[in-house]
């Protein structure tokens, strides 16, 4: 079974910290996203992955910026936090970008509060 | 813009009778589609997929069908459990699944 790991499951941070999340998985898939879900807007996309040091922009990415030093581990960084980002934030891999038709697997997310 | 809807926010059906959740789309380059399913606390699990040269797609008690010319997808569940009771979330993506969009979720509570 893949397994999706987010370094922490609640996380509360001040306005204006720089805040960084974490998320690994181990079943060396080549793409990595970085999700928040809102009540009634569902999965919103933010960012995304390739490969190691590639990453696209999803719907949101105003305020966010990501890293992937490493295959297995793709990180989410708030650059500057603030009280609207906060949000579940949810890790997701899939297979590889040749490869049609492929589910997403999730990790369990993470739920941030920005005071 | 929403490519993806769930009109219905929740849903409750009774242990044993057919739950059945809806979903559209606008997005007609859209050609796989997908249901997750998730508990509170947890992520999103993958459930059941179609892609667009199907119509219908099943797995045990959970079937999935896909009508391209309404640009509409359902899921239905038979019979229901009270262990079905969660939040689903429908999905649909292009030709490869790096820009799959999700719907807002239904909760479905199926009472015992």
């Amino acid at each position: 079974d893949v397994k999706v790991t987010q370094s922490s499951r609640y996380l509360v941070k001040r306005t204006g910290e720089k805040v960084f999340l974490e998320c690994v998985q181990d079943m060396d898939h080549e793409n990595m996203f970085w999700y928040r879900q809102d009540p009634g807007l569902g999965l919103r996309l933010i960012y995304f992955s390739y490969d190691v040091k590639m990453k696209e922009k999803g719907d949101i990415p105003e305020g966010y910026s990501v890293s992937r030093e490493k295959k297995e581990r793709f990180s989410l960084i708030l650059e500057s936090a603030s009280t609207n980002q906060t949000s579940m934030y949810l890790c997701a891999s899939s297979l590889g970008r040749d490869l049609d038709n492929q589910p997403q697997h999730f990790g369990d997310g993470t739920r941030l509060s920005i005071l | 813009d929403q490519q993806v809807k769930q009109n219905s926010p929740s849903l409750s059906v009774q242990e044993g009778r057919i739950s059945i959740l809806n979903c559209d789309y606008t997005n007609s380059m859209f050609d796989y589609f997908l249901w997750y399913k998730k508990y509170p606390a947890e992520g999103p699990t993958f459930l059941i997929s179609i892609s667009s040269i199907k119509d219908k797609n099943e797995d045990g008690r959970f079937t999935v069908f896909l009508n391209k010319s309404a640009k509409h997808l359902s899921l239905h569940i038979v019979p229901s459990q009270p262990g079905d009771s969660a939040v689903y979330f429908c999905a649909a993506s292009p030709y490869n699944n790096n820009d799959m969009r999700f719907g807002a979720g239904t909760r479905l509570t199926v009472k015992p």
